[in-house]
Parts: structure tokens; sequence; C-alpha cells
């Protein structure tokens, strides 16, 4: 089964909005990464945030990490039409692997 | 840094016939990941090598799938014989340090099998 656990499963906003993705996981983890993946390519990295952090910034993204409630956010602001793609949060099951979850399909329209 | 190749980028077979997929992951990468991405099932992870030793091939579908690391610059997974089932985007995908950081991945090879 799934680690994590995205919703939700597509997102459709304008350009200019903002878009916010959600990840959920079941156990304990050491570290939380969220990856892009645009149409027929692999997927890239984004951000990753550790288990003792709460929020993490990088240019247009901001991720929070509630581990209280093992739960995460992606949030995109002032979103742009390059910015459609699926998205993926990836959780590690307290080191042992890295699984990734069904994603979000995020599309932004011009 | 080229990042990850794949080769080749698409790949259309009959059934029943062998098929070949090739990585070349990042120079001082140490761990090596094969994935599988269907609508269906999502991405999942094959098998992954560390310094070129398979650690865990527990998600290789059936004994038709195997893979090899003959060396740090150079893996290849290999179907047969290979089943319109097995229709996907693979994925290899390396890492530095720790299994559970930073994966970089290659751009996929489209596999079609009719």
């Amino acid at each position: 089964s799934q680690q994590g656990e995205e919703d939700p499963q597509a997102l459709s906003i304008q350009e200019g909005e903002n878009a916010t993705m959600n990840c959920s996981y079941k156990t304990s983890i050491n570290n939380l990464q969220w990856y892009r993946q645009n149409s027929g390519r692999g997927l890239v990295h984004l951000i990753l945030i550790r288990s003792n952090e709460r929020e993490k910034h990088s240019g247009r993204l901001r991720v929070t990490l509630d581990t209280s409630k093992k739960s995460s956010s992606l949030l995109i602001t002032a979103s742009r039409a390059a910015d459609t793609a699926s998205y993926f949060c990836a959780t590690d099951n307290a080191g042992n692997m890295l699984t990734f979850g069904g994603g979000t399909r995020l599309m932004v329209k011009p | 840094d080229a990042g990850v190749i794949q080769s080749p980028r698409h790949e259309v077979t009959e059934m029943g016939q062998e098929v070949t997929l090739r990585c070349k992951p990042i120079s001082g990468h140490d761990y090596l990941f094969w994935y599988r991405q269907t609508m269906m099932r999502g991405l999942e992870l094959l098998i992954y090598f560390n310094n070129n030793v398979p650690i865990d091939d527990s998600g290789m579908p059936e004994d038709r799938f195997s893979a090899k690391m003959p060396n740090a610059s150079f893996s290849t997974l290999k179907i047969q014989p290979s089943e319109p089932r097995d229709s996907a985007v693979y994925f290899c995908a390396s890492s530095f340090g720790q299994r559970t950081d930073t994966q970089y991945f290659g751009p996929g090879t489209r596999l079609t099998v009719l």
C-alpha cells in the first residue's frame, strides 16, 4: 500500500491563482519530498522537508509539514501555465524506503 | 552534468520478444532505482542497487524481469518474454548517500508490447 496519498487527485485553476495540494501518510517519517512530473517526462525533485521542520520555502513553493496529523501541503503561489504537471509526495518509512503517492494532476489555465 | 540517461526513449515490440532497457546514472551516485509507471498502478519500485549490488528486488513482478548493474555507470532491465501487460513507462533514478535521499530521474522509456 502507498505510504503517501495526495489530495485532490486533480486540480484545475486559472493562471495567477494559488494551488494547494495535500499529502497524508501513515507511519512516522524522517523526511517528506515533493516532486513534479511534466507530461512525458521523468520526476523532478522540488523540495525536501525533514521531520523536525514545519515549513520550507523555495521560490513560489511553500511546503508545510504537520507530523501530529501525518500530513503535508504544497502551495504554489501565483501559478503559471508552465506549472501544469503532476505533483507527487514521497515519504520514507522511517528510513526504510522512499514511497511515492499517486499524485495530484494540476492544470493551470492561461 | 548530463543527468540520468535512459535508452531507448520509446520501444515498441511484439509479445514474446526480449526487451532490454538501459540506464546510465549520474556519476558518483551510489544508489540506482528502477520504477514502472502506469495509470492503474502509479509509480512502482521494481528493484534498487547500492554500489552495483542488488539490494531489494521484491517489486519485480515476475521471473520474466531481471536487472543487472555490471558497473557504477550502467544498468539494464530486461523483460523476457515480454507481454502486453508490461506496457508502461519505465524510469531509472539515482541518488547519493542514502536510499531515502533526493532521487534524480531519467526521462523514462515508454514500452509498448503489442
